[in-house]
């Protein structure tokens, strides 16, 4: 069984456009993540959720807005798509309270190429 | 500066040797320390937490040396599969466990 997925895994658009990916955990976890990894390989963090309640909002361009319908899912709608955001989008869930502090698990990542 | 930094490698390892690498991390009030492996186009996924007093996990040792601010891993008897990048992570225990990420070390070993 799939612990955190993704869809779709494969995102290819125009500039411009709207699109969204969604994520979902059955791990029981009460935090999740959106980490974007660019061209160079770096992780970085863009928003966590816990319980639904936004906790990080890094500085992240405001057409990128999450939104968690519930602890189990948290997706990411992306409006008037560029370039520059192509990379792959990583969810990731975690207990917050449980040991090791800070362990995550990720999804598989999407891929997504803006032409 | 970047909060943690790694050498990127790759460093190239014969099968069955040992290899050790080092991240640094900034943050003086860091509180815990892990090591992910990612494999070519897959997700990070945990490789080992990394506590102060070292631990090791197999092959794999991890160690912590908090007054000069390094994190370190070996693995012995590089098997193929290990071939990864191998990436540093940083918790600042700040609200919603955020992690700071490396670049990455990669590690091809050949037979």
């Amino acid at each position: 069984d799939t612990a955190v997925s993704q869809t779709p895994k494969y995102l290819v658009t125009q500039m411009g456009n709207d699109k969204s990916i969604k994520c979902e955990q059955n791990l029981g976890h009460d935090t999740m993540y959106w980490y974007k990894q660019d061209s160079k390989k770096f992780l970085k963090i863009m928003f966590s959720y816990n319980n639904k309640e936004l906790i990080i909002n890094e500085t992240v361009p405001n057409r990128f807005s999450p939104k968690s319908p519930d602890k189990a899912h948290l997706n990411l709608h992306i409006n008037s798509l560029e370039l520059g955001d192509s990379a792959v989008y990583f969810c990731a869930s975690s207990q917050v309270t449980g040991p090791p502090r800070g362990t995550q698990y990720f999804g598989p990542g999407t891929r997504l190429l803006v032409l | 500066r970047k909060e943690v930094e790694q050498d990127p490698g790759p460093f190239n390892v014969p099968e069955g040797a040992t290899v050790a690498f080092n991240c640094t991390y900034s943050n003086s009030a860091s509180q815990s320390f892990f090591w992910y492996r990612q494999d070519c186009r897959k997700e990070p996924k945990l490789l080992m937490s990394v506590y102060s007093s070292g631990n090791e996990d197999g092959r794999f040792t991890a160690q912590l040396n908090r007054a000069s601010q390094y994190i370190s891993l070996l693995i012995r008897d590089s098997k193929l599969s290990d071939s990864a990048t191998y990436l540093c992570v940083v918790n600042r225990g700040a609200a919603g466990n955020k992690l700071t990420f490396g670049g990455g070390t990669r590690v091809l070993v050949k037979p």
